[in-house]
């Protein structure tokens, strides 16, 4: 069975310093996995997909096989940034698998 | 403009009563998807279809309904709703081209049932 944890509940930074949220992965099969964000009154839109191996507003994040992660970083925080992150892994039915999600609050 | 609708966005409801949750979409996608969100916790797919005629159940085991008679329109339904139904639920549409297509979500219906 395929499992997603993303740690971190709540996550606050200072504008300017870097971030990292977290997520980890358990899946038997070839991983594909995705950063899903939702901004304030906004919808849930995909940010980056490992696949891609883009930075998306200054975002980047790795897919580490050894680790089962794929922590999302940005080295320097913006106040737009604030929003709720969720970590998603593909499944076999090409359906995707969400984590609990990580809501970022960059402080000013 | 190419879009996915959600109807109602709110709803507040008694226990027993039958609803009908509206999911549309104009972006041409084949593939849609019922998600069912608590507070806090993850997004669990509850219902997804591959196109007309074409509906498979999710991870998440849900007493919910659903049917896909046209492209564009996936309702969800509730015979007799209940409180432990109350959540929000999300529906999304992708193409289901090679690859990990991108999924794209309504606003969310937010179900309440006293």
């Amino acid at each position: 069975a395929q499992r997603v944890t993303q740690p971190e509940k709540l996550l606050s930074v200072f504008k300017g310093a870097p971030v990292e949220l977290k997520c980890n992965y358990s899946y038997s099969g070839s991983p594909e996995l995705f950063w899903y964000v939702q901004y304030s009154r906004q919808r849930l839109q995909l940010l980056l997909r490992h696949i891609s191996r883009e930075s998306i507003k200054g975002f980047t994040a790795d897919l580490n096989k050894g680790e089962t992660s794929f922590h999302l970083k940005k080295p320097f925080a913006q106040e737009e940034d604030s929003a709720m992150y969720y970590c998603a892994l593909r499944t076999g039915a090409n359906n995707l698998f969400f984590g609990t999600g990580t809501r970022l609050t960059v402080i000013p | 403009e190419a879009d996915i609708y959600q109807t109602p966005r709110y709803l507040v409801i008694g226990t027993g009563k039958k609803i009908t949750l509206e999911c549309s979409q104009t972006m041409g996608h084949d593939k849609m998807y019922w998600y069912q969100q608590d507070p806090g916790m993850e997004l669990h797919l509850i219902h997804y279809s591959y196109g007309v005629n074409s509906t498979e159940k999710g991870d998440l085991s849900s007493e919910s309904t659903v049917s896909r008679i046209r492209t564009e329109h996936f309702p969800l339904t509730l015979e007799s709703a209940r409180p432990s139904h109350t959540s929000q639920y999300l529906c999304a549409s992708s193409e289901p081209s090679s690859g990990t297509p991108e999924q794209y979500f309504g606003p969310g219906t937010r179900l309440t049932v006293t």
